[in-house]
């Protein structure tokens, strides 16, 4: 079955450490997408891509990091610059279509800080 | 970025109970999208709207495309203890690039 896979699940990180976040779709789809989700809040877009080697900032992109070196794969680098990183971090992509392609999401990676 | 508005933020009601929550934005709006979030997953498409008055059907889930175009409505018909979850409205940018997400109603349904 096609769809978005994140990984891992739950990471862990020290102070001063880079951590990478997975995202990876089998889905042909030409946009991706990183969010960030605190408790009881919404989702905050942090970066995106439209096509390979180009991305652009969201409205959080301070403290992280992106690329996207393959049309499958938008991996997230939360860096030690990002002083509060304990959230849920939710990858999406879709198709691009004007705005009417609806995006699918990954099942998140919970980040906590040791 | 712009923020969707909506309400309620939470609510707790008795399982066969109809539900209603709507989801409002400053500017107009050419795409509207409901989502359901279970705890510790990812945000899961319920229906889209791509219509100004619109109305969509998925199984008990209704959802309009308000004639304005700045709002929309989501309405579940006898909720089950399924239904818990937050509940999430999205629009795209004027360029299609992003996608703006609402605040999130949070439904609890006691059986």
């Amino acid at each position: 079955d096609g769809g978005i896979t994140q990984s891992p699940k739950y990471l862990f990180r020290k102070e001063g450490q880079n951590v990478t976040l997975s995202c990876e779709q089998n889905l042909n789809h030409d946009a991706m997408y990183w969010y960030r989700q605190d408790p009881g809040q919404g989702l905050r877009l942090i970066y995106y891509s439209q096509i390979v080697n180009d991305f652009q900032k969201g409205d959080i992109a301070e403290g992280y990091s992106v690329s996207r070196e393959k049309k499958e794969s938008f991996p997230l680098t939360v860096t030690s610059a990002q002083k509060n990183p304990t959230a849920f971090y939710l990858c999406a992509s879709t198709r691009l279509g004007g705005g009417n392609q609806p995006q699918h999401f990954g099942d998140g990676t919970r980040l906590s800080i040791l | 970025g712009q923020q969707l508005n909506q309400s309620p933020q939470s609510m707790f009601i008795q399982e066969g109970e109809d539900v209603s929550m709507n989801c409002t934005s400053s500017s107009i709006f050419n795409t509207w999208l409901w989502y359901k979030q279970d705890p510790g997953e990812g945000p899961v498409l319920l229906i889209a709207l791509y219509k100004a008055g619109e109305l969509t059907s998925n199984g008990r889930l209704t959802a309009q495309f308000g004639i304005t175009r700045k709002d929309s409505f989501l309405n579940i018909s006898a909720s089950i203890p399924s239904d818990v979850g937050i509940y999430f409205c999205a629009g795209p940018s004027n360029t299609g690039n992003q996608f703006y997400f609402g605040t999130g109603t949070s439904l609890t349904v006691i059986p």
